[in-house]
């Protein structure tokens, strides 16, 4: 079967530092990978989706940027997290072409002080 | 993808069925219904999708009117831990087309 993975589960950052945020998905081959941001008491954003290595599209322009370094690890980053960064931050996979629903990670909580 | 209306909140008691509305009145002919829904805290969790068929699984049932413009998702019997977010979202099935989330409905099952 199949499982995704993130870590931090928390994360409290000072404004100006950097991040890494990791999703990692297991028991699947080529899959579509996509960040979601969710803001207090707001729906879910989309960020970035992501069809193969290397290849990613961004949804909104912000502070942040994604990469996809192997096939099945997606990774979120900045270099200086602004207070408007926080938020829980979500990873997400389909199979490969986009078909069908998508499955999300546990989700990391992430707050800018 | 087009938009859906959802109410803001339902209340259901425990034991009973929940039936969530959605409009989505400017449906294309190639977009599928989905729902989801997010406990607090935690990832969403996706329940069930379907055409123009009226579908079910193990989690729940979806009802799609013949003319597509809504649908009802049905909880048979909630309980207390299907409080939650339950989102409503067309989308076309083919492509790389994504999700997008509004705002959903809060519902609540209380003893």
């Amino acid at each position: 079967s199949q499982t995704i993975h993130q870590w931090p589960a928390t994360l409290v950052q000072p404004v100006g530092s950097p991040l890494s945020l990791e999703c990692t998905v297991e028991g699947t081959s080529n899959p579509n990978l996509y960040w979601y941001r969710q803001a207090a008491g707001r729906g879910l954003q989309l960020l970035f989706y992501s069809v193969g290595i290397g290849q990613i599209s961004s949804e909104v322009p912000q502070n942040l940027s994604a990469s996809r370094p192997q096939d099945r690890q997606f990774i979120l980053s900045s270099k200086k997290l602004l207070l408007s960064d926080s938020g829980f931050y979500l990873c997400a996979w389909s199979r490969a072409g986009g078909y069908g629903e998508q499955y999300f990670g546990p989700g990391t909580r992430l707050t800018v002080t | 993808d087009a938009k859906t209306t959802q109410p803001p909140s339902m209340d259901c008691a425990e034991g009973r069925a929940a039936n969530l509305p959605c409009n989505h009145s400017t449906i294309s002919g190639n977009e599928y219904v989905y729902w989801y829904r997010q406990i607090h805290s935690q990832g969403p969790q996706y329940i069930i999708h379907g055409l123009k068929n009226n579908e079910t699984n193990e989690m729940a049932s979806l009802i799609i009117t013949e003319d597509r413009k809504s649908s009802t998702l049905i909880l048979p019997h909630a309980t207390l831990r299907d409080t939650a977010v339950y989102y409503c979202i067309v989308r076309a099935f083919s492509g790389y087309s994504t999700l997008t989330f509004g705002k959903g409905t809060m519902l609540l099952v209380s003893p």
